[in-house]
């Protein structure tokens, strides 16, 4: 199956920097999401974007689907930007499937 | 009004007992799943119903059994629990129209704590 991977696994923000969060994946994708899973453990759901560039508020999202990776931009972070985030990846082969990566653990500390 | 919600938000039980967790959407949406997630918070797809038919079921043990009534309900029954199945369970939804999936959206999951 396909392999999703996350980069770093654990990032120490001060509030108002900015960072970038990657992943990585082994096939052609048809579907890449981005969720956050805040510290109460909600999941949501932060891009579709399986090709691209979008944008929402502070943060933004480049899936650039040939090379087979993704980025989220988190500029001037906030607390509450603290949580971990998941990139997920369908293929034509696992139609329906979303295949999680591992997850990067952000803390942004005041 | 919550898009798509699980009860209960805990269940903590003890092993060899059977459990059931309700979710529902109020999306308009085709597609439900069930995903659990492990104490690494890893998550895994578990089952997949497109308009109460199962369209995916992931090898999971058949002591878990998924029951959809209508297309807005997908509902998680688990027989004779064991400790392995401690877990945060979590329902989701997205539209269904052929081409690949639209956005997921979750619940806010059931922790199962077996001992």
């Amino acid at each position: 199956g396909i392999q999703v991977e996350q980069s770093p696994p654990d990032l120490i923000l001060q509030e108002g920097a900015n960072s970038t969060l990657r992943c990585n994946f082994s096939d052609s994708v048809n579907n890449l999401q981005w969720f956050h899973q805040n510290p109460w453990g909600q999941l949501i759901n932060l891009f579709y974007i399986p090709s691209g560039t979008k944008q929402n508020g502070r943060l933004s999202a480049t899936t650039v689907a040939t090379e087979r990776y993704s980025l989220l931009y988190i500029s001037s972070s906030q607390t509450t930007d603290s949580g971990v985030y998941f990139c997920a990846v369908e293929t034509t082969d696992s139609w329906g499937k979303l295949q999680f990566g591992a997850g990067t653990q952000v803390v942004v500390t005041p | 009004d919550t898009a798509v919600s699980q009860t209960p938000k805990y269940l903590v039980t003890q092993m060899g007992n059977d459990k059931s967790i309700k979710c529902e959407q109020n999306l308009g949406h085709d597609t439900m799943y069930w995903y659990k997630q492990d104490s690494k918070k890893f998550l895994k797809i578990m089952f997949s119903y497109n308009n109460k038919e199962l369209i995916i079921n992931e090898t999971v043990p058949n002591r878990f059994s998924p029951k959809s009534p209508d297309k807005a309900h997908l509902n998680l029954h688990i027989n004779s629990l064991e400790l392995g199945d401690s877990a945060v369970y979590f329902c989701a939804s997205s539209e269904y129209t052929g081409l690949p999936n639209s956005p997921l959206h979750f619940g806010n999951g059931t922790r199962l704590t077996v001992t």
